[in-house]
């Protein structure tokens, strides 16, 4: 069974800081994504990872792939209060017959002025 | 450019009874559609998936079933609600062939409260 953990599960910091997302995926997988939901709306993708050392940036985030390690993080830099919301990462199983994701927890991320 | 729908967007439904929630996608054909719920204490969970008209997959056995009667539709069903049906479902769609990222959207979700 394909099992992602990520944390912390809760995160409050300061603008202007850095801080990094954590999320361990427990068996190989050939797709790693990155989301956000915003209270009470739907999921939005911020990236999608493929392969091993795999390095994408989008602003004040960024994700990179280790699969050896099954290992992704998200980088937060010089946060800002707009970037407060729940992140998320899921991987999909590519043993199986299953296409869907397996999400991890999500981390809930406060930034406060 | 594409779009996913569903609708409702909120329900309030007694414990028993039934349950139809829609999705649909424009601007793309053949998608892969995919139903799942976001309930309090178990996060995100895959329910059902379809690669195609009539073609569904369930991944965790429930109270729900689902349908795809046309290409871009896909309902989520029950007879029966339970208290434990409550919960955030979203619907999303991805490519059904030569993505390399396979990735998925999301619709804007319905929030289900079973009373």
């Amino acid at each position: 069974e394909l099992k992602v953990e990520q944390n912390p599960l809760f995160l409050s910091m300061q603008e202007g800081k850095n801080y990094t997302i954590y999320c361990n995926y427990s068996t190989t997988s050939d797709r790693l994504y990155w989301y956000r939901q915003d209270p009470g709306k739907s999921l939005e993708s911020l990236f999608v990872l493929l392969s091993n050392g795999a390095v994408k940036q989008e602003g004040r985030l960024m994700a990179s792939l280790d699969t050896k390690a099954r290992l992704s993080t998200l980088h937060i830099t010089a946060a800002v209060h707009d970037l407060s919301a729940t992140y998320f990462c899921a991987v999909r199983y590519s043993g199986g017959g299953a296409d869907g994701l397996t999400f991890g927890k999500g981390t809930h991320l406060i930034i406060q002025p | 450019s594409q779009t996913i729908h569903q609708w409702p967007a909120t329900l309030v439904q007694p414990v028993g009874s039934p349950l139809s929630l829609e999705c649909t996608v424009e601007g793309t054909s053949n998608p892969n559609l995919y139903w799942y719920r976001q309930a309090a204490g178990r996060g995100l969970q895959l329910l059902f998936y379809s690669v195609g008209i009539g073609q569904i997959s369930s991944e965790v056995p429930q109270n729900l079933s689902a349908s795809r009667p046309q290409d871009r539709q896909f309902i989520l069903s029950s007879k029966k609600l339970l208290l434990s049906d409550s919960g955030f479902y979203l619907c999303a769609w991805s490519h059904l062939a030569g993505d390399p990222y396979n990735e998925q959207f999301f619709g804007p979700g319905t929030r289900l409260t079973v009373l």
